[in-house]
């Protein structure tokens, strides 16, 4: 089975780094996704980590210890629009499986 | 851009109807998912599908079923609607290929009263 963990909500201010962190068990991993979502919308792709290291996307990068079971997703320069949920899921079969998602909150 | 377009973005029904759920994708993504979302219980898998006429139960696929008849189209359906089915339906695609990122629809928020 997956156990997939993430704190729940953070808050943090315009123009700052903010680290999104996500542990999990799982057998069978094949990768990790993430995932932003705006409150009623539906959840959009930012990332994927197959391999262990840090993958750079603009402002957003995420890593991945495979033997650690853990992933961080980090955002720099924050906007008021990333204020949203950020889901890791990990990928088993062609299934995912999404953590409870992070709440982050970007206050001016 | 992937479209992944479901029916409806709110419905709300009674206790025992049998309810269905339209996902509609047009981006021939052999792939098809049914998730619902709830607060503090994040998303969960309900149903998923393969290929045309091919289904396999997710987690949490008790009281419901679906129906694949054609490619670009998967169908949840709720036997006889609870009113704990209450909730946000999610459906995503994706292609067969590995490590695809999976393209959501925008939900349907499904009230059971």
């Amino acid at each position: 089975g997956q156990n997939i963990d993430q704190p729940t909500e953070m808050t943090a201010t315009e123009g700052a780094i903010v680290q999104i962190n996500c542990t999990y068990q799982t057998s069978g991993f094949n990768g990790l996704f993430w995932y932003q979502q705006h409150a009623g919308e539906a959840p959009t792709f930012l990332s994927y980590n197959v391999l262990d290291g840090l993958e750079e996307k603009g402002r957003f990068s995420s890593f991945l210890s495979r033997s650690k079971g853990y992933s961080y997703l980090l955002l720099k320069e924050l906007q008021m629009k990333d204020s949203a949920s950020y889901l890791c899921a990990v990928t088993r079969n062609n299934r995912l499986a999404f953590g409870k998602g992070n709440q982050v909150v970007v206050i001016p | 851009d992937v479209k992944v377009t479901q029916s409806s973005r709110y419905l709300v029904k009674r206790t025992g109807e049998k309810v269905f759920l339209e996902c509609v994708q047009d981006m021939d993504h052999e792939n098809m998912f049914w998730y619902r979302q709830d607060p503090g219980l994040g998303l969960r898998l309900i149903y998923f599908s393969y290929d045309v006429k091919m289904k396999e139960k997710g987690d949490i696929p008790e009281g419901y079923s679906v129906s694949r008849e054609k490619k670009e189209r998967f169908s949840l359906i709720l036997e006889s609607a609870s009113t704990n089915q209450t909730s946000m339906y999610l459906c995503a695609s994706s292609l067969q290929t590995a490590n695809q990122p999976q393209h959501f629809g925008d939900g349907t928020r499904l009230s059971i009263l």
